[in-house]
């Protein structure tokens, strides 16, 4: 049963246009979300995180919005760049398990 | 060490044979975390250890994955009778310890089960 769910697989945006990858969960248990960042044989890396307690974080380029009630999550890259092209996971976290979305692959086009 | 390291970095063996995945977590990191990728999914988490012992092994599909950490640093995932269905690249994680909110992956160990 997968409990943290990226529904789209791909996603195409222009360089300098924003883009927005979603994630959903279905465990209220999960007290701390991440997102990854994943390039071809590599292993992910961290990029950033929110707690449950806050509905925004914000890192330069990135920001991510978590929405409680609505079990949702959600990253903002903006302006895209070509060099975001990759996958990207998110992760939520009760405890010490991580739980990680299928990803969605973003190609940021020049 | 500077990054999570994992050895070999790719592995092609035959069906029914014996594998052993490496993992160097970063230097002083207690927590360390396995996970399993494939084709076209997310990590999937296998097992975590706190220093020497194995503090959550539920996600181990089956008595033929084992792994061990004996010195609480290197870690070795172990897996026996191999099948195609373990073909996955095989990730390592470490982190500072239990209650760091973040893991440092290594870039992973791709198993070929022909």
């Amino acid at each position: 049963d997968q409990q943290v769910k990226q529904n789209s697989p791909s996603l195409s945006v222009q360089e300098g246009r924003i883009s927005i990858l979603n994630c959903d969960y279905t465990n209220s248990m999960f007290d701390y979300f991440l997102w990854y960042k994943k390039y071809p044989a590599e292993g992910p890396t961290f990029l950033i995180s929110i707690s449950s307690i806050k509905d925004k974080n914000e890192d330069g380029r990135f920001t991510v919005f978590l929405n409680k009630s609505a079990k949702h999550l959600s990253l903002h890259i903006v302006p895209s760049q070509p060099g975001d092209s990759a996958v990207y996971f998110c992760a939520a976290r009760p405890g010490n398990q991580f739980y990680f979305g299928t990803g969605t692959s973003l190609t940021v086009i020049p | 060490g500077a990054g999570v390291s994992q050895t070999p970095s790719n592995k092609v063996t035959e069906k029914g044979k014996y594998v052993e995945l490496r993992c160097d977590p970063i230097s002083g990191h207690t927590a360390l975390y396995w996970y399993r990728q494939s084709l076209g999914q997310g990590p999937e988490f296998l097992i975590y250890f706190q220093g020497t012992g194995a503090a959550d092994d539920s996600g181990l599909p089956n008595d033929r994955f084992f792994a061990v950490r004996p010195e609480g640093s290197v870690s070795t995932l172990k897996i026996q009778r191999t099948e195609r269905g373990d073909s996955a690249v095989y990730l390592c994680a470490s982190s500072r310890d239990r209650g760091a909110n973040v893991l440092t992956f290594g870039a992973g160990s791709r198993l070929t089960v022909l």
